[in-house]
């Protein structure tokens, strides 16, 4: 397993402004991911954060919107930037530990914007 | 294409019954497959991974048919405790994509 340590667990933001949010790892993994969950909604994946380059965006994200930084096998943040209340959602940040296994995850930012 | 869908309910049981899930995926190449839960307001957590020989933890049976691209989740003998919403999970490719999930299936326990 793995243990995740996200912050901030929530947040209430004014439009216009951005939000940072980390995510730790006990330990070394190579795949750390981020979602999306917003209200009555499924998961939603954003993009996969790979360690010394440019992250791997979905469909309909971009790195504009959601840069996402990861210096290391054990970090990685997530930036909303710009905000609007269509932001408004829970954030959730993951990591697989190896092929075909599963996600373990953080316990998740849920963003207000106002 | 990467599809999983799932029966959102709610699906309202009495506490003791045995109750069924069933998800469908749209890639006949997937490679592994989950059974998440999630309580209210809380983040997902693996109930079970789902083999090819299906499995067993307890009250909980995981099956998976491959030629028909479903995946079936059975509870026995219902707990309150049991109530969530529960996701059915995929992984389309390699792991390097990421997981692609279902939109729940929403279980709630009477006494």
């Amino acid at each position: 397993s793995a243990v995740i340590s996200q912050k901030p667990s929530r947040d209430i933001c004014q439009r216009g402004t951005s939000l940072t949010i980390q995510c730790q790892v006990d330990s070394q993994v190579t795949m750390m991911f981020w979602y999306r969950q917003q209200p009555g909604q499924s998961l939603t994946l954003i993009a996969t954060a790979n360690q010394g380059s440019e992250a791997t965006y979905e469909s309909g994200f971009v790195i504009d919107k959601f840069p996402i930084s990861r210096p290391n096998l054990t970090f990685s943040t997530l930036t909303v930037s710009n905000m609007s209340p269509e932001d408004s959602s829970i954030y959730l940040c993951s990591v697989n530990k190896g092929l075909y296994t599963e996600a373990f995850f953080g316990q998740g930012t849920r963003l207000t914007v106002v | 294409r990467k599809e999983v869908e799932q029966d959102p309910g709610p699906f309202n049981v009495p506490e003791g019954a045995t109750v069924a899930f069933n998800c469908t995926y749209s890639n006949s190449a997937s490679q592994s497959f989950f059974w998440y839960r999630q309580d209210c307001r809380k983040e997902p957590k693996l109930l079970m991974s789902v083999y090819s020989s299906g499995n067993e933890d307890g009250r909980f049976t995981a099956q998976l048919n491959r030629a028909s691209q479903y995946i079936s989740l059975l509870i026995r003998d219902s707990k309150l405790s049991d109530s969530a919403t529960y996701l059915c999970v995929v992984n389309f490719g390699g792991g390097a994509d990421g997981l692609t999930f279902g939109k729940g299936t929403h279980l709630i326990i009477q006494p």
